[in-house]
């Protein structure tokens, strides 16, 4: 079965100060990798997306940047929070019989002050 | 570009009562829909989805038939219950190799007893 690991499950950090986020995955070898971002309420928003290690594509610009070290790991990161950074953080993969069905880890909440 | 339109931002109805949430889409490629389900502080979790024309697929007492004739793939339930209120996104996907997933902006569904 694959699984999916997201930690940590919550944050509460200063404005300015840096972050790391992380995400595993197991069970499914070489996996397309995505991170999400939704406000309080909102709608879901793509940030980055990761085909294979070593390789990331932005999708949007929000200060932030996200690293694939290993097949099965995924981190989002920046050195310096803004309040408007704060928020739910999803990574995701392709799953299903035809890998079509996009599934969620249960998220980071990320609270900036 | 891909477009996922939900009308209703936030519907409330009584215990019992019977739903629809409107979804329709606009792509210029063929469409691959999908209804995901968000408790709250969850993450969102796969609810249905579908990718053939005039079938109804249904899922936990959910059911939508996808229509590309008028590029809708709306989602209902004859008779609600409580643990039925959640945030709903629609979402399309035409290229699963970059994960390309567009949200709709989501509708509250509160029921109440």
């Amino acid at each position: 079965a694959q699984t999916i690991h997201q930690w940590p499950v919550a944050e509460i950090k200063a404005v300015g100060s840096p972050l790391s986020l992380g995400c595993t995955i197991k069970g499914k070898s070489s996996p397309n990798l995505y991170w999400y971002w939704q406000a309080t309420g909102g709608t879901l928003q793509q940030l980055f997306y990761s085909i294979t290690v070593g390789q990331v594509e932005s999708v949007v610009q929000l200060n932030l940047s996200a690293s694939r070290p290993k097949d099965d790991q995924f981190i989002l990161s920046t050195e310096k929070l803004l309040l408007s950074h704060s928020g739910f953080y999803l990574c995701a993969f392709y799953g299903g019989a035809n890998a079509e069905t996009l599934y969620f880890g249960s998220g980071t909440r990320l609270t900036v002050l | 570009g891909d477009s996922v339109t939900q009308t209703e931002g936030l519907v409330t109805l009584t215990k019992g009562l019977p739903v629809m949430l409107n979804c329709t889409y606009q792509t210029t490629y063929s469409p691959f829909l999908f209804w995901y389900v968000q408790h709250l502080n969850e993450a969102p979790k796969l609810l249905l989805k579908s990718s053939t024309d005039n079938k109804r697929t249904e899922h936990q007492g959910f059911y939508a038939t996808l229509h590309k004739s008028s590029s809708s793939f709306h989602l209902q339930k004859s008779s609600v219950q409580l643990s039925d209120s959640a945030l709903y996104f629609c979402a399309l996907s035409d290229d699963t190799n970059t994960g390309k997933l567009t949200f709709g902006d989501g509708t509250v569904l509160t029921v109440k007893p």
